[in-house]
């Protein structure tokens, strides 16, 4: 299994442009969710999915849009860049949407995605 | 909003020593993880610890919860070079969304 993947690795983008982040996993799980992490902030939860055509806002949902088709991919589409959304954009799938009272699963995490906004 | 928050932020430590990092949080929780992140790569899973758990281990790693203090700590026992990374704590309110904290830096000198 790949895992989940992240396209591209890097990428510099103008103030104003748009574009889509690629995120893709093989495991069949139900669970994707986006994070974008900044110097001393950790992790923050951009958008998730808990399955093909459902989706809801996390922490920090503003300028961003997701879709989820598939089950496999989950794309982050930036609307018109802004110097705020430089940072690095981390996607992660889980297999269980809920884990109940006292469960929960891992999450596995994509290689990321470093975004410059100039 | 930022759920999990680690101490202490930084740490060295000589290879062989113990490392512990704590994390306090402050809604209830359905349980709680522990990741590990090396430069410039994704975050990796280490453990989890239900809400139900007061203390797991795995490996070189003992996890504890205490719910009524909302912390956790993390140990890393014997630690060697290739432990050198960020760990961050997250919580899970149950509905499979993580928060995080802001992370651990671990320096383990060989």
């Amino acid at each position: 299994n790949a895992g989940v993947t992240q396209t591209p690795k890097f990428q510099v983008l103008k103030t104003g442009q748009s574009m889509t982040l690629q995120c893709a996993q093989d495991m069949n799980h139900e669970y994707m969710s986006w994070y974008r992490q900044d110097p001393g902030m950790g992790l923050r939860l951009i958008h998730y999915s808990v399955g093909a055509g459902i989706t809801d806002q996390g922490e920090v949902p503003n300028g961003y849009n997701v879709s989820r088709s598939t089950t496999e991919d989950f794309p982050l589409r930036l609307l018109s860049a802004a110097p705020s959304q430089t940072s690095v954009y981390f996607c992660a799938s889980s297999s269980a949407t809920s884990g109940g009272p006292g469960n929960g699963y891992e999450q596995y995490f994509g290689p990321g995605t470093r975004l410059t906004v100039t | 909003s930022q759920q999990g928050e680690e101490d202490p932020q930084a740490l060295s430590i000589q290879e062989g020593e113990n490392a512990t990092m704590n994390c306090s949080y402050k809604t209830s929780i359905n349980n709680l993880q522990w990741y590990r992140q090396n430069s410039g790569r994704g975050l990796v899973h280490l453990i989890l610890i239900r809400s139900n758990e007061r203390e797991k281990h795995s490996g070189r790693l003992r996890v504890t919860l205490d719910t009524s203090k909302k912390s956790s700590s993390l140990l890393i026992t014997a630690s060697r070079a290739a432990d050198t990374a960020s760990y961050f704590c997250a919580t899970d309110g149950g509905n499979n969304r993580l928060a995080f904290g802001k992370g651990n830096q671990v320096v383990v000198i060989p």
